[in-house]
């Protein structure tokens, strides 16, 4: 029952793109199409930022994308913004346990 | 508007119990999977236990096993968590989150922390 694989850290100047990687095993991130993404802000809860590895929940701004290929989830985060800033933890579905990421800092320069 | 709110939170002694509460409002509680998850102090998200809607299937992380108990009550819209034989390693904010197989864990309650010290 190990964490999925995050880069501890990335940062992207205002309007620039940063991409954050998830990387899992065949049996969670590569066995399922069920990827989301949870942004959480210091001292926040955590917030759905993308689901079913590329859709949006309502009033998530459409810089935010996601993508997978083979064992590897991806977060895109284009035209970065300051609020952009926080934790992101991606989390996949593998049956009755499910990961989450180890997680990545996001610091907009 | 979904709402999750938990209580029950404190400062409990190494052995001993605490049992958090989450109300839920503004979704048909007893259609959905809810879980807990927790988050010690600088680190990141952990699984902490999941039930279904009907309490039918109820699942727990192996670091919970054994001392922690979920449970529900669709007909008072409220999600449980007994802890029992605490450790500092329990230390953590723990958050309740309604869940969907397609969509994850949609939404979060705000947290409530427990600190497990003598």
């Amino acid at each position: 029952q190990s964490a999925l694989t995050q880069p501890p850290s990335a940062s992207g100047s205002p309007g620039q793109s940063v991409t954050i990687s998830c990387t899992g095993t065949s049996s969670d991130v590569g066995g399922y199409n069920y990827v989301s993404w949870y942004q959480q802000h210091p001292g926040k809860a955590p917030k759905l930022m993308i689901y079913e590895v590329s859709k949006r929940p309502s009033g998530v701004p459409d810089r935010f994308s996601g993508s997978k290929s083979g064992n590897t989830a991806s977060l895109t985060v284009s035209g970065l913004q300051a609020e952009d800033e926080a934790d992101y933890y991606c989390s996949s579905y593998a049956g009755s346990r499910p990961q989450f990421g180890t997680g990545t800092k996001v610091t907009v320069l | 508007e979904v709402q999750l709110v938990e209580s029950g939170g404190g400062l409990v002694k190494p052995g001993g119990s605490l049992r958090l509460s989450c109300a839920a409002s503004g979704f048909t509680f007893s259609s959905y999977s809810m879980k807990w998850v927790r988050q010690a102090p600088g680190k990141g998200l952990e699984w902490v236990s999941s039930i279904s809607s009907s309490s039918s299937y109820i699942y727990y992380a192996d670091s919970v096993k054994g001392r922690f108990t979920i449970s529900r009550d669709n007909a008072k819209n409220s999600l449980y968590l007994q802890m029992n034989s605490l450790r500092a390693e329990d230390t953590a904010v723990y958050y309740c989150a309604r869940v969907t197989m397609v969509r994850g864990l949609d939404y979060w309650g705000q947290g409530t922390l427990v600190t497990v010290s003598s």
